[in-house]
This record gives C-alpha cells, structure tokens and sequence, in this order.
C-alpha cells in the first residue's frame, strides 16, 4: 500500500462545476496535510494546508480532513479553466521526518 | 523576496558522465529537499537536510546519487556515471520550519542523459 494515494484521473468537470479531488494516506498519526498545485512544466505550488479535522475554506478552495478514515479531499468551486493542473496531496506522517506526496490527480476544467 | 533558484534549467549529457545540479534555498530557510519528478510522475523524495543535523538519505536510489549543504545553505547534488533512467527534472524545496513544513519549491533543472 502507498503511503498517500490518489487517483491518477484525468479528472474532467465542466466549467463552473464543483472539482472534488480525492487523497488516503495510511500514517494514522499523520497531522499535516497539504495540497499543492502544478502546472505542466512548472513547479508545485501550495494550495492548501489544514492540520484539524474539518473543513478549512479559501475562497473557491476547500480542504476536508477527516482523521478517523484516514482521508483528505480539496474541493474547487465554481472551476475555472485556469485550475486544469495536476493536484498533489502531501501527508507529514507520525514521525514528523518528511513529507509523502502522492503521485497527483490531473484535473481538466471543460469549457 | 527571491525564491528557490536552481542551477542549470536544463542539461543535456551523455551516458557515464557526472553531473552537479545546484540549489539556492530561500534565505534563512533551515529545511531543504531534493525530488526527482519522471514524465507523468509524482515526486520521489531523494534527500533532506535540516539545519546542522545529519541530512536523511533514505530516498537517494543508489550510490551514484550524493548531495550536500555547504553552510547551512547552497546545495548541490551529483549524480555520478549517469544512466538514462536518472533522465527527470530534477526539484529542490526549500522550507522555513524546524521540521517538515511547508514546501517553496525551485523551478527545477530538466536532465536529459543521452
């Protein structure tokens, strides 16, 4: 099993719809988690990050952690053609050593 | 303020050479990581370094792979008698926290080993 795990999409939501993106991670003591962004060709950039369970909200972006099941999703809203990316998840774990990223949803806003 | 720089953005060499790739953290950043990102691929951790402490290695692939923090600060990693499979971008993070923390990330170096 991965240790963070995400499906590889491509995930395809028309314009305006809501993006939801999807990331399990098997660490139970993980406490930070992250998403980041990237663009073909570019860099990853922080998103999101949110250490609590619950919902965390910047503006059209939400992040969801729910500890018990061991899960945390980014939901977009209103999706834009310009969020087309590539989303990373990242998980500090337990030991607090490094951080897991997983291997990324690809995300393509239909016009 | 100035970002994560790395140094080449790109580098094309030929089968058995050495390269150095080099990475210019943000200031006063103590934390600073070395992924390698394939065509399609998330990123596969190679190495961290956090301040003075004895850097994690654990994600370096083989022995042909070795990086270092001179001062705290620039880094370089070398990879010796390259193979076409180390042929990736190569990224450095740099991180401002006592441990991992969040992650600024440099535009990367492309290799390409002919």
């Amino acid at each position: 099993q991965k240790e963070v795990e995400q499906n590889s999409g491509p995930l395809s939501v028309p314009e305006g719809a809501i993006a939801s993106l999807n990331c399990t991670y098997s660490d139970r003591g993980s406490q930070s988690f992250f998403w980041y962004r990237q663009y073909s060709g570019k860099s990853p950039e922080l998103i999101m990050s949110i250490y609590s369970n619950g919902d965390k909200e910047d503006g059209r972006f939400t992040a969801q952690l729910n500890k018990a099941s061991q899960y945390v999703s980014l939901l977009i809203r209103d999706s834009q053609p310009s969020d087309s990316a590539t989303y990373l998840c990242a998980v500090i774990g337990s030991s607090a050593s490094k951080i897991i990223f997983g291997s990324g949803t690809r995300l393509s806003i239909r016009p | 303020g100035a970002g994560v720089s790395q140094s080449p953005s790109n580098k094309v060499t030929e089968k058995g050479k050495d390269v150095e790739l080099r990475c210019d953290p943000i200031s006063g950043h103590t934390a600073l990581y070395w992924y390698r990102q394939s065509l399609g691929q998330g990123l596969e951790f190679l190495i961290y370094f956090q301040g003075n402490s004895a850097p994690d290695k654990s994600g370096l692939p083989s022995d042909r792979f070795s990086a270092e923090r001179t001062g705290g600060s620039v880094s370089t990693l070398t990879i010796q008698r390259t193979q076409q499979e180390d042929s990736a971008v190569y990224l450095c993070a740099s991180s401002p926290g006592l441990g991992p923390d969040t992650q600024y990330f440099g535009p990367g170096t492309r290799l390409t080993v002919l």
